[in-house]
């Protein structure tokens, strides 16, 4: 089946410094990636929707020069925290589907990130 | 715009037993895809079964069947024998026909106790 993997699954970092998160879709071309970020006991809020060769659209309130998105091949985007701060600190996800109609979104494992 | 409801923050069920799962919708569409998906505590979302809304019959996967009133917008799940290792958070999701964005529950968190 598709497989979508995210790297890493965890990190922790410094206040004020960067971090990537990369997502790789394994076995098929996903031109298209979402990313989500979840915090504790609730749902998925979508961030933004990785296009690739193009830039990402991002969801109202969520700030493109804060997360930076490149999707630059058919298989990998990646996620740039930029100078996080300690409420940059979440469990961030990734996810793909191999088209549209009734195709479900594929996730990776999720990036869990600290920032102290 | 497009939302979806899942009333119930918390359930639980005994291990063998059938729990149902609710979750509402609201679009003016017609066309549109239903999930629900899975997430342990591992953290990774799986998908768990999904429904055309054009299809009027209820999809099915072996314990995971689903209950679709499509006039009512209601989108349940039941799951039946229920295993230990069905603890998890169920996310019920929403995407239109010929879409990207995917519309989440807020989830239900189902314990199974043995």
């Amino acid at each position: 089946g598709a497989v979508v993997s995210q790297h890493p699954s965890r990190v922790i970092c410094k206040s004020g410094t960067s971090v990537k998160i990369e997502c790789r879709s394994l076995d098929f071309q996903a031109t298209t990636m979402f990313w989500y970020r979840q915090f504790p006991k609730q749902s998925l809020m979508l961030m933004a929707t990785s296009n690739e060769g193009s830039k990402a659209t991002y969801e109202q309130g969520v700030e493109k020069d804060k997360f930076l998105i490149n999707h630059a091949s058919l298989t990998l985007s990646t996620l740039t925290v930029t100078s996080a701060h300690p409420e940059d600190s979440s469990f961030y996800i990734c996810s793909a589907r191999i088209g549209l109609d009734n195709s479900p979104l594929h996730f990776g494992n999720g990036t869990r990130l600290t920032v102290t | 715009a497009q939302t979806v409801t899942q009333s119930q923050p918390e359930m639980s069920v005994q291990e063998a037993e059938t729990v149902t799962l609710s979750c509402t919708y609201d679009t003016s569409e017609s066309n549109y895809y239903l999930f629900w998906y899975k997430q342990p505590p591992s953290r990774q979302m799986i998908l768990v079964i999904r429904q055309e809304a054009y299809k009027q019959q209820n999809a099915t996967e072996n314990r995971f069947s689903v209950n679709f009133q499509k006039a009512a917008k209601s989108f349940s799940l039941k799951i039946s024998d229920s295993q230990l290792g069905d603890t998890a958070m169920y996310f019920c999701a929403f995407t239109l026909y010929n879409f990207n964005k995917f519309y989440f529950g807020s989830g239900t968190k189902l314990n199974v106790k043995p």
